[in-house]
């Protein structure tokens, strides 16, 4: 069975930085690009960014383009994300999600979810 | 990118059809034969709907069904059932190599 399991989500002050987990088993992890999307409360879909199944490719959305990082370590079936200079504006439910096809191209479309991890930005 | 247009509610009765529209530009939903449709039962995580306008993946439903003209796709449920009732959202690759996804609707089954 796939799996997706997010961690690290905390309530940190505007301006800090937090690095999420997130943990995959049930396939052959190397063989899939991965992306992180979030949702804001009670708002819709934002996607994040997508780390390539070797980690030598990263895209970014606009908003978060140059504040956030994306990692893997496909000896630990392991994605990382670190958050730096974080706004209000981030606040949201993080998740990882499992693109479709192995390899390249990245599809861009997300066939398997984790269950998210809240981040919330407050002073 | 902006987001996608997508109607922020409709409703329909059991066994009745409906359609929800996904509205975008030629450098989204309109360059691309690349849209997706994510169902979302409330505190749940999305799941994959439609990809590349109206390939439904296995498991899902034939009720689900998906198409495009022009800048607008559409995701059509057949057949209303009480368990449709969620929220649904769109998406595009866009021109920038990336995707963007439309606001949302939600569905409420009479």
């Amino acid at each position: 069975e796939v799996q997706l399991v997010e961690s690290g989500g905390v309530v940190v002050q505007p301006g800090g930085s937090l690095r999420l987990s997130c943990v995959a088993s049930g396939f052959t992890f190397d063989d899939y690009n991965i992306h992180w999307i979030r949702q804001a409360p009670g708002k819709g879909l934002q996607w994040v960014s997508l780390i390539s199944w070797d980690g030598t490719s990263t895209y970014y959305g606009d908003s978060v383009q140059g504040r956030f990082t994306v990692s893997r370590d496909n000896s630990k079936n392991s994605l990382y994300l670190q958050m730096n200079s974080l706004s209000t504006e981030d606040t949201a439910l993080y998740y990882c999600a499992r693109d479709q096809g192995r390899w390249n191209p990245a599809t861009f479309n997300f066939d398997y979810w984790g269950q998210g991890t809240l981040v919330t930005v407050s002073s | 990118q902006s987001a996608l247009t997508q109607p922020a509610s409709v409703s329909g009765s059991p066994g009745q059809s409906i359609t929800i529209s996904c509205a975008g530009s030629s450098s989204d939903v309109g360059g691309y034969n690349f849209v997706s449709w994510y169902q979302q039962h409330p505190g749940k995580a999305p799941k994959l709907l439609i990809y590349d306008v109206f390939t439904r993946p296995s498991g899902v439903s034939h009720r689900f069904s998906g198409s495009k003209s022009g800048n607008t796709a559409s995701l059509t449920i057949s057949g209303l059932a009480a368990e449709d009732e969620a929220d649904y959202y769109c998406n595009s690759y866009t021109t920038s190599s990336t995707v963007v996804f439309g606001g949302g609707t939600r569905l409420t089954v009479l």
